[in-house]
């Protein structure tokens, strides 16, 4: 059965760094485009990034670009996100979830979701 | 950046009646390369209609999605008492990806 497990959130404080891990398991990783989604207290649901199944593609939301990595180690089976000059503003549940079809050339709907870790920006 | 619009405001509906929920875009979707989720509180969302239409594995056939170009629609044809929760469009087709704000069906 497929799924996939965040870390590395927790309270960071406004300018700081901060890097999120996503494991993978019950699934060949490395076949799956992967992508990063938040959620703010109360809100909605945002996109924040997304990586191609073999790590070339890479695309990020407005908000993300510039301070926002996305990136993949197939051998761990682990999606990462390294934040960095964090705000306030991304106050939020990140999720990571998998795409639908594996070898997907382009992006795709979002299948398979974990659980989430809460990143709390605040001094 | 292709904004997604949902329909109506909340929606209070007693189990076993028919939802109708509308997600209109700025533009259109390429493809119709759009897809709806259910969320519950504190659970991840989860993902019921792709390609617009097509329903994703494990998911009842009381729910339906249709429509193209600019203009959505998902259906639940009978509320069961579990499909009380948030519903989300999003569309996959034209970066960024984006999602509307969310329709929530409540029990009336």
């Amino acid at each position: 059965q497929a799924q996939l497990v965040e870390s590395g959130g927790g309270v960071v404080q406004p300018g700081r760094s901060l890097r999120l891990s996503c494991v993978a398991s019950g699934f060949t990783f490395s076949a799956y485009a992967m992508h990063w989604v938040r959620q703010a207290p109360g809100k909605g649901l945002e996109w924040v990034a997304g990586i191609s199944y073999d790590g070339i593609n890479k695309d990020y939301a407005d908000t993300a670009k510039g301070r926002f990595t996305i990136s993949r180690d197939d051998s761990k089976n682990t999606l990462y996100l390294q934040m960095t000059s964090v705000r306030p503003e991304d106050t939020a549940v990140y999720y990571c979830a998998r795409e639908s079809p594996p070898y997907d050339t382009t992006w795709s709907s979002l299948f398979v979701w974990g659980q989430g870790t809460l990143v709390t920006v605040s001094s | 950046e292709i904004v997604l619009t949902q329909s109506p405001g909340p929606l209070s509906l007693s189990p076993g009646e028919r939802a109708t929920l509308s997600c209109r875009a700025s533009q259109s979707v390429i493809n119709n390369y759009l897809a709806w989720y259910q969320q519950k509180p504190g659970q991840a969302p989860r993902l019921l209609i792709y390609g617009a239409s097509s329903r994703a594995t494990g998911i009842p056939d009381r729910f339906s999605g249709s429509g193209s170009g600019t203009d959505f629609t998902l259906t639940i044809s009978r509320l069961e008492p579990e499909d009380f929760a948030v519903y989300y469009c999003h569309q996959y087709g034209t970066s960024p990806l984006t999602f509307g704000p969310g329709t929530k069906v409540d029990i009336k």
